[in-house]
């Protein structure tokens, strides 16, 4: 089982709609929690970091994470069709300070 | 430069041959990284540099899989004997503090292995 699981998708949802992403970790030791947007043929590109349980906002994207569910989440408001991309969740142990553990992807279309 | 910058973008070679990927770091960051990622897949921790040493190299697959930072700045990923397994793409970021949590990725190095 990986350290960080996530849902490969593809998610399909039409312009304007909320898009829910998440992320489960096995690892109490994961205390640091970023979340990364991926197009096609680019780099990973930074959007969120958070340390702390509870919600951060920046824009139409908000990151809520759950330490004591092992659970984090990105939520997108009013989608554009340029939101089509792979989201990455990334972590942090504490035990493996510089070493970003990634999910999968989760593949997201926003639909016209 | 205004990003994190690696070259060459696309490396054709032939198993058995020796690559370099180089990497060119945000002005100023203190921290680099490499990842390698697969179709398909997240991107996967290979190293790990502060400053001019590297302070965590566990995820290096083998010995055939070597990387520097002389001078604190530039860095270059080598691989020795390539194998086809090695074709993926070669991620590298850069942070102003160590810890990875503000990784800059670049565009990475899309490395095939005929």
């Amino acid at each position: 089982q990986k350290e960080v699981e996530q849902d490969p998708g593809p998610l399909s949802v039409p312009e304007g709609a909320i898009v829910s992403l998440n992320c489960t970790y096995s690892n109490s030791a994961f205390q640091y929690f970023m979340w990364y947007r991926q197009y096609s043929r680019k780099g990973p590109e930074l959007l969120m970091y958070t340390y702390s349980s509870g919600n951060k906002e920046d824009g139409r994207f908000t990151a809520q994470v759950d330490k004591s569910s092992k659970y984090i989440s990105l939520f997108i408001r009013d989608s554009q069709p340029s939101d089509s991309a792979t989201y990455l969740c990334a972590m942090i142990r504490t035990d493996s300070w510089g070493k970003l553990q990634f999910g999968a992807g989760t593949q997201v279309v926003v639909t016209p | 430069g205004a990003g994190v910058s690696q070259t060459p973008s696309n490396k054709v070679t032939e198993k058995g041959k020796y690559v370099e990927l180089r990497c060119d770091p945000i002005s100023g960051h203190t921290a680099l990284y490499w990842y390698r990622q697969s179709l398909g897949q997240g991107p996967e921790f290979l190293i790990y540099f502060q400053g001019t040493g590297a302070a965590d190299d566990s995820g290096l697959p083998n010995d055939r899989f070597f990387a520097v930072r002389p001078e604190g700045s530039v860095s270059t990923l080598k691989i020795q004997r390539t194998e086809r397994g090695d074709s993926a793409v070669y991620l590298c970021a850069s942070s102003s503090q160590g810890g990875g949590t503000e990784a800059f990725f670049g565009q990475g190095t899309r490395l095939t292995v005929v």
